[in-house]
């Protein structure tokens, strides 16, 4: 059974670094063909794909958010961190994982997504 | 980057009725490349179909994904009350990226 689960702190001042953890089971970030993306959605809004994270150690990032994302993988204990620089005051936001197991790009997988607000 | 433009924004109707779901691409995609999802309130998104129109495990057949280029199309067949939720395509054409439609919020008339 695959599954995927969001942590990181609820609340992050401006110009902070949030770091975010998907940590996974199911499936190994070692299998050619795993790939986990971080996706974010502010309230009554559109999806957004920040990060991905391949099971070579490839890395790819959103073109307008490249500067300030970084992503990591820890394939001891199945886990993904995205680290975000100079956060924006805005409003709540929902960060999620999802898994790709496929080169067509699909997102099979998602976890419940983790909830962070930007604020002083 | 590939812009993906769904329409109509909110369409209502009824249980038993029929949606039709619109997701149209700034530029040409594969059609292995493009996905709809179904996003309930408080939830994560689901996936429905991959390859425009695949239907992913346990996904019942009165939804169905057609279409290429750049015109796709996600169609419920028969409307029930659970089917009442947003709807996203989702692209990855220009790989290594991906980007998603704004949405189609489908409520109930």
């Amino acid at each position: 059974q695959v599954t995927l689960k969001e942590s990181g702190p609820a609340l992050v001042k401006p110009t902070q670094t949030l770091t975010l953890t998907c940590t996974f089971s199911g499936f190994s970030l070692t299998t050619p063909g795993m790939r986990v993306s971080w996706i974010r959605q502010a309230p009554g809004k559109a999806l957004e794909w920040l990060a991905r994270i391949d099971w070579n150690n490839d890395k790819f990032y959103s073109s307008s958010l490249k500067a300030s994302l970084s992503i990591s993988k820890d394939t001891s204990k199945n886990q993904v961190v995205l680290t975000m620089t100079n956060m924006d005051p805005v409003d709540r936001v929902t960060y999620y994982c999802a898994r790709t197991s496929s080169d067509y790009g699909y997102f099979d997988y998602w976890g419940q997504g983790t909830l962070v607000t930007v604020s002083s | 980057e590939i812009v993906l433009t769904q329409s109509p924004g909110t369409l209502s109707l009824s249980p038993g009725e029929r949606a039709t779901l619109s997701c149209r691409a700034s530029q040409s995609i594969p059609t292995s490349f493009l996905a709809w999802y179904q996003q309930k309130p408080g939830q994560a998104p689901r996936l429905l179909i991959y390859g425009a129109s695949n239907r992913a495990a346990g996904i019942p057949d009165r939804f169905s994904g057609s279409g290429s280029g750049t015109d796709f199309t996600l169609t419920i067949s028969r409307l029930e009350p659970d089917d009442f939720a947003v709807y996203y395509c989702q692209q990855f054409g220009n790989s290594p990226m991906c980007s998603f439609g704004q949405g189609t919020q489908l409520e109930i008339k």
